[in-house]
């Protein structure tokens, strides 16, 4: 079974501008959470959706958004880029049940740049 | 306070020898899970193995085997037989109740070995 996918794996933005960074699950995951890797704050989360909804929200500005479509596919969405959103984005696939599941599974990242 | 405490930036080990590398964690939840992921300079988070906190045994998987203390609130990760593959960043997470996939990261530990 396929794992989690991320794109796009690398990105160059300017300071200023929007990026969208793109997450599909593992095939029957409905849980899709987004963390954020700096080699200053560590990993931090971002947010997370289960079927269609956010369930849950890190302590990150406005700027940072996110979505998911009915087919568990996650978007993030990051407006007005700045140096200090430079980072890795991972996000991790889990069935997201009411036990609140026993795994989690990453993709490979998107590592941004902001220039 | 923080909720997952890895104290050993880094930590060197030969070829073929065990290695303990240290979690602690805090929480008042009764139902929590503890994971552990190895993080390579590729930047993807394999995910390595899972306790839950009403698991009774310490969770095995492979080379991987986690020494769970309860009472102490500690979820050692340790690695048998290390191989030189083994060499790269090792987080501690947990996640909180039910319901929710969020997980919280430790700071990481750099584990080396050497042949």
């Amino acid at each position: 079974k396929a794992g989690v996918t991320q794109t796009p794996r690398y990105l160059i933005k300017t300071r200023g501008q929007q990026v969208t960074l793109s997450c599909s699950p593992i095939s029957g995951h409905r849980s899709v959470s987004w963390y954020q890797q700096t080699p200053g704050q560590g990993l931090q989360f971002l947010f997370e959706y289960f079927s269609e909804t956010q369930r849950n929200k890190g302590n990150f500005p406005g700027r940072f958004s996110g979505r998911q479509f009915s087919n568990s596919r996650s978007e993030m969405n990051v407006s007005t880029l700045e140096l200090g959103d430079s980072a890795l984005y991972l996000c991790a696939s889990s069935g997201g049940g009411q036990e609140g599941g026993t795994e989690a599974f990453f993709g490979q990242g998107t590592r941004l740049t902001v220039v | 306070a923080q909720k997952i405490t890895q104290t050993q930036p880094g930590m060197f080990v030969q070829e073929k020898e065990a290695v303990t590398l240290d979690c602690t964690y805090d929480t008042s939840d009764p139902s929590y899970g503890l994971f552990w992921y190895k993080q390579p300079s590729s930047g993807e988070m394999i995910f390595l193995i899972y306790q839950g906190s009403y698991d009774q045994q310490n969770a095995t998987e492979g080379r991987y085997s986690l020494n769970f203390q309860k009472a102490r609130k500690s979820a050692n990760l340790v690695i048998s037989a290390s191989q030189l593959g083994d060499s790269a960043m090792y987080f501690c997470a947990m996640r909180e109740g039910k319901g929710y996939s969020t997980l919280t990261f430790g700071k990481g530990t750099m584990l080396l070995v050497s042949p």
